[in-house]
């Protein structure tokens, strides 16, 4: 079957740096996206890789390997408002998107 | 741009009624929508693909005749739930593409719907 897994939930102080995994399964590989999402709103997009590597973006990166079927978001100066849910999104063959649970993000003054 | 609005954004029934629920793409054109539903704390689910004019496909376990799907027009998409029950209660999530993206392109989010029934 298919399947996403990150952490469920991270705790990071204001101004650190946090790194939030993602593993999947799919069939087939079409790209990953990162979206944050906070309590009660829709997703936001962040990041779209396909290829591997690194993608920066302002504050928040993002990092793909596909042999280890595996991504990172990397946020870096971490603000109170960074506090939310971070929902991993595998576009498989079918070009349909596999949800991640996601990964609540805590941000501590 | 890429804004997606969804209404209304929260509703409250009592059990065996309907409610509807609209999605549109204000600043774009939007051949395909997608409707999801999230429990608390759990992931996006997926519901049904909505493509303008033709008959929405939905995902295993969805039950096309409870939740009834609409996309007239290339900027509005409506999910129906009818005969509503407390199981129901959930967030609904629309999403758009618009028209000239790829399919690899990401999908705009509306705000979501938070529906609970009585």
């Amino acid at each position: 079957g298919q399947n996403i897994d990150q952490p469920t939930e991270m705790t990071a102080t204001e101004g650190a740096i946090v790194q939030i995994n993602c593993t999947y399964q799919t069939s087939g590989f079409n790209g990953l996206f990162w979206y944050q999402q906070h309590a009660g709103e829709a997703p936001t997009f962040l990041s779209y890789n396909v290829l591997d590597g690194l993608e920066e973006k302002g504050r928040f990166s993002s990092f793909l390997s596909r042999s280890k079927g595996y991504s990172y978001l990397l946020l870096k100066e971490l603000q109170m408002k960074d506090s939310a849910s971070y929902l991993c999104a595998v576009m498989d063959s079918n070009y349909q998107l596999i949800w991640g649970a996601g990964t609540k993000l805590i941000i501590k003054p | 741009g890429a804004v997606v609005s969804q209404h209304p954004s929260w509703v409250i029934c009592k059990s065996g009624t309907s409610v509807k629920i609209e999605c549109r793409s204000l600043d774009f054109q939007a051949t395909t929508m997608f409707w999801y539903r999230q429990f608390p704390k759990q992931s996006l689910m997926l519901m049904a693909t909505s493509n303008e004019g033709s008959k929405a496909t939905y995902e295993q376990g969805v039950e096309k005749d409870k939740f009834l799907i609409n996309h007239a027009s290339l900027t509005l998409s409506t999910l129906t739930v009818t005969s509503a029950h407390p199981e129901d209660s959930s967030f609904y999530i629309c999403s758009a593409r618009p028209t000239l993206a790829g399919v690899t392109d990401t999908q705009y989010f509306g705000p979501g719907t938070r529906l609970t029934v009585l």
